[in-house]
Formats: structure tokens, C-alpha cells, sequence
């Protein structure tokens, strides 16, 4: 079931610079979409989400852009931090359905 | 901030034995989940439960697990006899409401279960 795809396992992005993270899925009945982050031995906690009647969503170095006849989005981050080093997931759901779909994760390592 | 919190966050265990993972939600929180991730994987929905029974389940979700709200405040998982393909991370999760908006679910930090 890979409803729910993120091609590049790993991404290095000098400090200061973009970092974009990218998703792409299959169900395009898919509602919402979200993005979580994870640190090691943490649980994945929510950055961002979007719904599927936008195309942009913006918060503070934060923004996701959807495209929904590529069905593809992506998560911005810009100026990129050092503790934006964490592998990040994106997430898909249905309104009015519980379950989150997730992606396979990207790790993004940020250079000082 | 409120938090969502496991115990144990490392359970090792032989195969074939029973485990019960726990969890505390948020306290004004009325859906719970448990997803897991094995080693390299994704994270993998398995069970959402609400209003005291589940609501949707995976077919991850067998006869082998059972989930149950023993009282006010926490939320388990027990898998009854425990297999190899078993260990991974667990993760147990909860959100305010579902539908008409987006659906935040708030992670707790995990369970490492190893099954040996």
C-alpha cells in the first residue's frame, strides 16, 4: 500500500538555506493533508497541515504547498535552522476518518 | 503543554508471551489511536477507538491484539501472544475531534517493543 510516497529517504540542507520536502500520493480522495516531524525516541509531532480546497498554507518558516491534479505537495522550510534536523513524514486522511496514511519519511540533516 | 505519555518506553519480551503497552492521553482528548513502526518502515495506522469501542482497525489489527479504556485516564494495547514480526515502535496518539477540520492527532513518545 504505498498510497503515500516520499522518493528521497534523505536531504542536506546548508543553514540559512530552503530545505523542500516532498510527497506525493495516490488516493485523490485523500481531504487532508499533514506534515509531522520526528526526532529520535520521540513520537512524531504535527507541523503543519493543509486541506485539500487550498493550495497554500503558511506558518511563520513553515509553508505546504498543494497541487492537487499532480497530486503532490511539498513542505517548505525557510531560513533552515539546525534543529530542523529530523526525519520528517507527510500524512494524508479523510474527513470524517480517523486514520493517518502515512509517508515513508524524509531525513532532512541540516548543515551548519 | 499537555502531553501524551507511554509506559513502558521499552518492553522486551519472549515470543509468545502476552504485553500490554499503556498509554495516557490528553485529558480532554475523545479519540485514541495506536500506530507502530517497524525498523525502516513508515508509521502504520492500527486501531482508532472512541466512545468505548473501535471505530476503525487495520489488518494489522488481528485476533492478537485487543485495546481497552480501563479507566478515565489511560488507554492500552495488548497483543495476547506476542510474534517475532512484532517488534517495532509503538505509538499511541490522540485528538480532540474528528471530521470537519483537519485531524491533529497528538503522538506520545513510544513503546520499543522486542520480541525475541
Amino acid at each position: 500500500d504505498q498510497q503515500v510516497k516520499q522518493n528521497s529517504p534523505s536531504l542536506s540542507v546548508q543553514e540559512g538555506r530552503i530545505s523542500i520536502l516532498n510527497c506525493d500520493y495516490t488516493n485523490s480522495m485523500f481531504d487532508y493533508f499533514l506534515w509531522y516531524k520526528k526526532y529520535p525516541a520521540e513520537g512524531p509531532t504535527f507541523l503543519i497541515s493543509i486541506s485539500s480546497i487550498k493550495d497554500k498554507n503558511e506558518d511563520g518558516r513553515f509553508t505546504v504547498f498543494l497541487n492537487k491534479s499532480a497530486k503532490h505537495l511539498s513542505l517548505h522550510i525557510v531560513p533552515s535552522q539546525p534543529g530542523d534536523s529530523a526525519v520528517y513524514f507527510c500524512a494524508a486522511a479523510n474527513f470524517g476518518n480517523e486514520k493517518l496514511t502515512f509517508g515513508t519519511g524524509t531525513r532532512l540533516t541540516i548543515i551548519p | 503543554e499537555p502531553e501524551v505519555t507511554q509506559t513502558p518506553s521499552h518492553q522486551v519480551t519472549q515470543m509468545g508471551q502476552e504485553v500490554i503497552l499503556r498509554c495516557v492521553p490528553i485529558s480532554n482528548h475523545l479519540y485514541f489511536y495506536w500506530y507502530r513502526q517497524i525498523l525502516g518502515q513508515k508509521v502504520e495506522f492500527l486501531v482508532s477507538f472512541y466512545n468505548n469501542e473501535i471505530s476503525e482497525k487495520s489488518e494489522i489489527f488481528d485476533d492478537q491484539f485487543s485495546v481497552e479504556r480501563p479507566d478515565g485516564s489511560n488507554f492500552t494495547l495488548k497483543i495476547r501472544s506476542t510474534k517475532l514480526e512484532d517488534s517495532a515502535m509503538y505509538f499511541c496518539a490522540s485528538s480532540e475531534a474528528v471530521g470537519g477540520g483537519y485531524n491533529e492527532q497528538f503522538f506520545g513518545p513510544g513503546t520499543r517493543l522486542t520480541v525475541l
